[in-house]
Parts: structure tokens; sequence; C-alpha cells
């Protein structure tokens, strides 16, 4: 089976931008949860969903925001793009919830310029 | 306090020799705990996780949990250059269903 998929793999903007990344869960698996790593430091939580519903939010500005369809698969997107949104973005793909594993995609490497 | 802390490292070990990372974390009622390998430039892989007091082995990898100390390990035996990363300890806290919180990663050099 596929694991978690993540598109694009790099992504160079502007300040003032805006951005979309999309991921695609592991099949079977009905939770997303984005994360946010900027260099030397561990992943920063940013949302969750399950059942298409947001279950969790981490603190990030409105900026952010994100989505989930009806096949589980993600969308995060990025309003007015600062340098500092500069960073790896990060899906991990879960059964549900609560305690899951959460297994995480390659991930999404973002430049701001 | 950090909620989840790590040593930063780098830690060196000689190949071959145990590697021990250790991880220590806030909130007393975290009921899920877990390690993930990364490799510069790439995304964290799962390595274990751990839901229970003790110790928990899987091939050269070995996790500890205390809870009541609140403290999480992990053990690297007969280490291989290959095991050369950043170790990720990551804790589901209290109640805050599917929310992992990262320590900052502990990099581990393996040496020939």
């Amino acid at each position: 089976d596929a694991g978690v998929t993540q598109s694009p793999t790099h992504l160079i903007k502007t300040r003032g931008q805006h951005v979309t990344l999309r991921c695609s869960p592991i099949s079977g698996h009905k939770s997303v949860s984005w994360y946010q790593q900027v260099l030397g430091q561990g992943p920063q939580f940013i949302f969750q969903y399950y059942e298409k519903e947001e279950r969790g939010r981490g603190n990030f500005p409105d900026r952010f925001s994100a989505r989930q369809f009806p096949n589980y698969s993600s969308e995060l997107n990025v309003n007015a793009l600062l340098l500092g949104d500069s960073a790896l973005y990060l899906c991990a793909s879960s059964l549900s919830t609560s305690t899951d594993t959460q297994y995480f995609g390659p991930g999404t490497r973002l430049t701001v310029l | 306090q950090k909620e989840v802390e790590q040593n930063s490292g780098p830690l060196s070990v000689p190949e071959g020799a145990i590697a021990s990372l250790n991880c220590t974390y806030s909130d007393r009622v975290s009921q899920s705990f877990f390690w993930y390998r990364q490799y510069s430039g790439k995304s964290p892989e799962l390595i274990m996780s751990i839901y229970s007091n003790g110790d928990k082995e899987d091939g050269r990898f070995t996790a500890q949990l205390n809870k009541a100390s609140q403290y999480v390990s992990l053990l690297i035996r007969d280490s291989q250059p290959s095991d050369s990363a950043t170790y990720l300890c990551a804790v589901i806290l209290g109640n805050q269903g599917g929310k992992l919180i990262f320590g900052q990663g502990t990099e581990l050099s393996v040496k020939p």
C-alpha cells in the first residue's frame, strides 16, 4: 500500500502570496494532521481533521486554514505569507484521532522570499 | 518548562555501542509516547510507540516508559553508522486528542 503522499515537494513563494499544500492519507486512514517544522526544531502541530471535521488546532494565526475532503485527502492553505513561514510542512495520517499512531508523509519544503 | 524535553546533543557513540536517548514530559496524564527517527532533509519515520510502563523491544531498539517519573527513553543496541540521525520524542499530552507534542530532537552520530 502507498504511504502518505504530499504535493508539491518543494515550493518557492514571495511574501504576501498564498499557498496550498495537499496531502493524501494512507488508504483506510480517516484522520489527517498538519505540522510545521522549522530548521533545528521538532514539528509543531497546526491542525487535525477527522471525518472532514476539525478536531484540533495549534497556536497558529488565522492565516493558516485547512480542510478535509470526502476521500479523506486534505489541503493546508496559508495566506499573506511571511518570511517566517519558511519551513517543512508535514502531513500525518492515522486511523482516527486520540492515541492512534501517526505516519508522516515526505513533507513539502516551503521557502518564502 | 517545555511540555516535552530532550537532550539536544549531539550524542556521539562508536559503532557497536549502545546509544541512550532520553525524554521527559510535563503532563502526568499523558497516555501515548512515540519515537521517530529523522534523517537530514527527510520526514520523521516511526520507530516505536509505547503506552504502558516498562520496556518494549523491537529488534535493536528498546523503548522504556516510566510514567511515575514522566520519563521515556530509547536504547539502540549495536549502533550502526546508518543510525546517525535526529531522534524525536513525541507525546500525546493528557486528553489532547491526536495532537503530538514533540521534543526538539537529539542528534545521534555513530562513528565507524
